[in-house]
């Protein structure tokens, strides 16, 4: 069965630290890895990772895929209050035909306390 | 402004009804999404459609049914079939179906 895993499942920092977080995948036909960042309601997405090694970056996010070790990290350095989210990993699968679809993590709670 | 709007917000059903949740965009999008999120769970697609007049079922299709008769429209029908329909419902959108989704603001339906 295909699944993501994220860890942790909920965070608590204060404002200033790095936090890291991470995103386990056994999937049968792997295309590509997502990161979103959910609100009060619709995920926004941040990042989309297809390749090993190449990190993406966002002001103070980046990310990273391990195609070898099936895993990926999300990286927010100086956090802020605003940075507090759920933070879903969805990887997406590579069918033989035209479908497409996403298996979504549980998703990170993420909390920043002034 | 371009985007994805779904409606109502909140949504109350009451035991043996059918509701209708309303996804509709206008980025020109062929491919639209409906998934469920619980609490504590990722998100499920429920359905999924490609181009106009043609949907796939997802991992959770029971109780629930579509339409795509307009290309910037995929609405969902929560039916009476569907036991456990308290969820926040999430409708997406991508150029094609192997795209970036990109999410409505979803909609919170409750049972009474």
């Amino acid at each position: 069965e295909d699944k993501v895993v994220q860890s942790p499942l909920s965070l608590v920092v204060h404002e200033g630290d790095t936090v890291t977080l991470n995103c386990s995948y056994e999937v049968t036909n792997f295309r590509s890895l997502l990161w979103y960042k959910q609100e009060k309601k619709a995920p926004t997405f941040l990042f989309m990772l297809t390749s090993s090694g190449i990190e993406k970056k966002s002001g103070r996010l980046s990310s990273i895929l391990d195609k070898k070790e099936l895993f990926s990290i999300l990286n927010i350095t100086a956090t802020q209050t605003g940075d507090s989210a759920v933070y879903l990993c969805a990887v997406e699968l590579n069918y033989g035909g035209s479908q497409g679809n996403l298996i979504f993590g549980k998703g990170t709670k993420l909390s920043v306390k002034p | 402004d371009g985007g994805i709007t779904q409606s109502p917000k909140y949504l109350f059903r009451k035991e043996g009804q059918n509701v209708t949740l309303s996804c509709e965009q206008n980025l020109n999008h062929d491919a639209m999404y409906w998934y469920r999120q619980d609490p504590g769970q990722g998100l499920r697609l429920i359905y999924y459609s490609q181009i106009v007049n043609d949907f796939q079922k997802g991992d959770i299709a029971e109780g629930y049914s579509v339409s795509r008769e307009k290309k910037e429209s995929f609405p969902l029908t929560v039916t009476s079939a569907q036991k456990n329909p308290t969820a926040f419902y999430l409708c997406a959108s991508s150029n094609r179906v192997r795209e970036t989704q990109y999410f409505g603001p979803g909609t919170r339906l409750l049972v009474l």
